[in-house]
């Protein structure tokens, strides 16, 4: 199995909701990553996963929560979010050590916040 | 602060052209240049390219690595309008592991 899998595959949601977005892979990867897509734009490293612990936070406002209950699953949970955070959101995973640095990402949520 | 840009930013060709994406780059600790291909959704892995002057090649692609003059070139031959997307060069390198740095990209159009 070499897919990530990432839902919900589109999410609309409003500034004070709360939700989470959901992404696993089953490749025995121990490093996961989020990423945000704005059109037209590369990814933006949000949070890097090592072993279940968070090992990057790239200065993410704290309305973005990651977590990572295991070594298979990483979630991003969201809270009272602004219209700007509208975009794609990538999750990818990658096996650790020295060489290994091609990511696998996942399809992407679409997240419309109105 | 490790830097990619690609060029041309974009690139209009039509089927059975020969493509060349260009990606130069500075970096303080290199440890890998990789390519990406993005059609609608998720980044596909295309090549990780460690070593100077050695091709990897894909069916008709191909890419290679300068270490001396920080460049690399993504080669597309007989393109297919299937090989329209946005080319990623991604550097994997810094302090930080796990941590890449994205160029803006190159879009591809093939037309028929």
């Amino acid at each position: 199995d070499t897919e990530v899998t990432q839902t919900p595959k589109h999410l609309v949601m409003g500034m004070t909701n709360k939700k989470s977005l959901k992404c696993e892979q089953h490749m025995g990867h121990r490093a996961m990553y989020w990423y945000k897509q704005k059109a037209k734009k590369p990814p933006e490293l949000m949070f890097v996963y090592s072993y279940e612990k968070l090992s990057i936070n790239e200065s993410v406002p704290s309305r973005f929560s990651p977590e990572c209950p295991n070594s298979s699953l990483l979630n991003l949970h969201l809270h009272a979010l602004q219209p700007e955070d509208s975009a794609l959101y990538l999750c990818a995973s990658s096996q650790t050590g020295t060489g290994n640095y091609e990511q696998y990402f996942g399809p992407g949520t679409r997240l419309t916040v109105t | 602060e490790d830097k990619v840009v690609q060029s041309p930013l974009s690139l209009v060709v039509h089927e059975g052209d020969t493509v060349t994406l260009n990606c130069s780059y500075e970096v303080t600790n290199f440890r890998s240049l990789l390519w990406y291909k993005q059609e609608k959704k998720a980044p596909t892995f295309l090549f990780m390219l460690t070593s100077s002057g050695i091709e990897k090649k894909s069916g008709r692609l191909s890419s290679i690595l300068d270490k001396k003059e920080l460049f690399s070139i993504l080669n597309i031959t007989a393109t297919q309008t299937g090989d329209s997307a946005v080319y990623l060069c991604v550097l994997a390198g810094g302090t930080s592991y796990g941590k890449l740095t994205f160029g803006q990209g190159t879009i591809l159009t093939v037309h028929p």
